[in-house]
Order: structure tokens, then C-alpha cells, then sequence
């Protein structure tokens, strides 16, 4: 099946710093992949839309200026947390739409774990 | 916008038993509904979906049901195995687009 995978796993980091997580799909071209938000014992929220060589649609709620996402190719999406502070502190997962016409169907990376200091 | 509720929010059964969960959505243009499975710490993986022109679909001890009049679908488990629990998300989506998720259901089966 598709692969997505996610780097770094973890990260800690001090309030102020900017981080950066990358979302690439390893066996097909992806021209949307979504990044996602899930705090503990809670769902997973929709932070955003990324479409290869547009800009990022938001969800309502979610500051463009703060969470910079880039889409340079049909395999890798960057998600850039800026001037990131604790509330930020939260577990980021993007996935990565399969063009299957029928079939397509969204596969989930493995989640970056971000924990602000 | 869509909104996804699910029940119910935590889920306890004997091993063996069937669980069902229960989802439903507001938005009458979503036609795809996948369900996830989510442990501890690691990431949410698809365990069946339905699309909006089937009414069912099944997957050896697990089912999908989907009613569009009603606007809700339903996820069926059968003989249960401790390794069942998790967490389970329902979501809800027209052509694959953004997931809204539901709020989640942590089944725990007890042998």
C-alpha cells in the first residue's frame, strides 16, 4: 500500500524557535496532502489543505502567518510551526491524497510529536 | 460546514462480544466515510470505508453501514479480540477531500 512518512518523530523545542516538519509520500505522487492537529484524548482537527504548486487553504481558525506550508512537489509538503510557543505543543499528522479515481483514498503519516519548552 | 458526531465515547466488551459504533454527519453532499483505527501514540490507519452509492460493506469480522436518508453510518465489529482496542475515529468527506473526524471511541475488549 502507499507510504507517507514524517520527519522528525519528535521534537522539543524552545518557545520563540521556528520548526520545521516535512510529509513526504515515498511510492506515489501526492498532489494534495492535508496536515492535521490532534492534542491528547482528542481528534484529529484539519489545520489545512496543501496542494502541490498553490498556497495552503486554511480551516477556519488556524493562522496562515503562524503555520507556513510549502508544497514544492508531488511528493513533500512542509509544515514550518513559526515562533512556536507551548500551546503549540501538540502531535502534527499530514496524510496524502492517492489519485486512484475511485479508490483514492487519504494514507496518514507516522505524526510528528512537538513539544514546546 | 460538515460536523461528525460519535457514540459512543468509550466502549466496553467482553472478548467475543460485537461492538458497534455509531457516527453521524450534517452535510448531505459527503459521499466518502472512512473509519480509522488509532493506538497509543502512532498514527490513525484506515480499517474499512464506504462510499455514498453502497449501503454496506463488509471486511471479515468487520462492517460499515452507511444510511444517507438518515445521514449516519455505523462501524461493526464481531468477535472481538483484545487486540481490537484502540481508539476508533469515524470521518466524513465529499470525493476524498479534507476529513472531518468524529470525536472518537476507545473500545477496550477484556478477555
Amino acid at each position: 500500500g502507499a507510504v507517507v512518512s514524517q520527519h522528525p518523530s519528535r521534537v522539543i523545542c524552545k518557545s520563540g524557535t521556528s520548526v520545521k516538519i516535512e510529509c513526504r509520500s515515498l511510492d506515489f505522487q501526492a498532489t494534495t496532502m492535508f496536515w492535521y492537529r490532534q492534542f491528547p484524548k482528542q481528534s484529529l482537527m484539519l489545520m489545512a489543505t496543501s496542494n502541490e504548486g498553490s498556497k495552503a487553504t486554511y480551516e477556519q481558525g488556524v493562522e496562515k502567518d503562524k503555520f507556513l506550508i510549502n508544497h514544492a512537489s508531488l511528493t513533500l509538503s512542509t509544515l514550518t510551526v513559526t515562533s512556536a510557543h507551548p500551546e503549540d505543543s501538540s502531535f502534527y499528522i499530514c496524510s496524502a491524497r492517492s489519485s486512484g479515481g475511485y479508490q483514492e483514498t487519504q494514507y496518514f503519516g507516522p505524526g510528528t510529536r512537538l513539544l514546546v519548552l | 460546514g460538515e460536523n461528525v458526531e460519535q457514540h459512543p465515547s468509550t466502549l466496553s466488551v467482553q472478548e467475543g462480544d460485537s461492538a458497534v459504533i455509531k457516527c453521524t454527519y450534517s452535510d448531505s453532499a459527503s459521499n466518502y466515510f472512512p473509519w480509522y483505527k488509532q493506538e497509543l501514540g502512532k498514527r490513525p490507519q484506515l480499517i474499512i470505508d464506504i462510499r455514498s452509492n453502497v449501503g454496506e460493506k463488509k471486511d471479515q469480522r468487520i462492517a460499515v453501514t452507511l444510511n444517507k436518508t438518515a445521514k449516519h453510518f455505523s462501524l461493526h465489529i464481531t468477535e472481538t479480540q483484545p487486540e481490537d482496542s484502540a481508539v476508533y475515529f469515524c470521518a466524513a468527506s465529499i470525493n476524498t477531500d479534507k476529513l472531518i473526524f468524529g470525536t472518537g471511541t476507545r473500545l477496550q475488549v477484556f478477555p
